[in-house]
């Protein structure tokens, strides 16, 4: 079975320039999260989506936005980069009920220059 | 959601059993108790996962008090592979929030 896969891998992006992220998620799963992990830290909350719907978004500015095809696949869009955007992008998803055993992808790692 | 506290690093040597304890006093009833690796530039991998007393898989077993608000994580005699960074969540196991992630243990295994 495959399991969550992200593209691309890598992505350099100029400041001011939009960036856009996808996941697959295992088959059966319904639910997409999105994870920022900058050089060093921990992960924060992103986006979480689940049929199709935003249901929690986390504590970052409106330029990061996202949206979940009817496949379940996920896209995740960050405008008007900065340079402090530069992480590594986290996409996990899940069964929708006794959610928890999320699956990671490897992520996708932006470096804005 | 319950914050949760762990060491911020632990050393250990190979071959011994490494114990990595996570405070969750907030842990309200339906919450269960989550245990991830990351290694660099990899996403987390869950390891184990709880709701009380003691749980084992393959991998590690994980000890929870009856009061419910600590945790320990349990790898037997580690490796160096087991170099990484691990991290205890809290949260009521429906998908109902999101998991919040602290900034978790790094564990280094040393030769």
């Amino acid at each position: 079975e495959a399991g969550v896969t992200q593209s691309p891998t890598h992505l350099i992006k100029t400041r001011g320039q939009q960036a856009t992220l996808r996941c697959s998620p295992i088959s059966g799963h319904t639910s997409v999260y999105w994870y920022q992990q900058a050089l060093g830290l921990g992960l924060q909350f992103l986006l979480w989506y689940d049929e199709g719907e935003e249901r929690n978004r986390g504590n970052f500015p409106p330029r990061f936005s996202g949206r979940q095809f009817p496949n379940y696949s996920s896209e995740l869009n960050v405008n008007a980069l900065e340079l402090e955007d530069s992480a590594l992008y986290l996409c996990a998803s899940s069964l929708p009920a006794g959610a928890y055993g999320y699956t990671f992808g490897s992520g996708t790692r932006l470096t804005v220059v | 959601l319950a914050k949760t506290t762990q060491p911020i690093s632990m050393d250990s040597y190979e071959g011994q059993e490494v114990n990595i304890t996570c405070s969750h006093n907030n842990i309200a009833t339906n919450d269960y108790i989550t245990w991830y690796q990351q290694f660099p530039s990899q996403g987390p991998r869950f390891i184990i996962q709880g709701y009380k007393t003691k749980v084992t898989n393959e991998v590690a077993s994980l000890f929870i008090p009856a009061d419910r608000k600590s945790s320990t994580l349990s790898l037997p005699r580690v490796s160096l592979s087991d170099t990484a960074v691990y991290y205890c969540l809290v949260g009521d196991g429906r998908g109902n929030t999101p998991l919040v992630f602290g900034k978790g243990t790094r564990l280094s295994v040393i030769a």
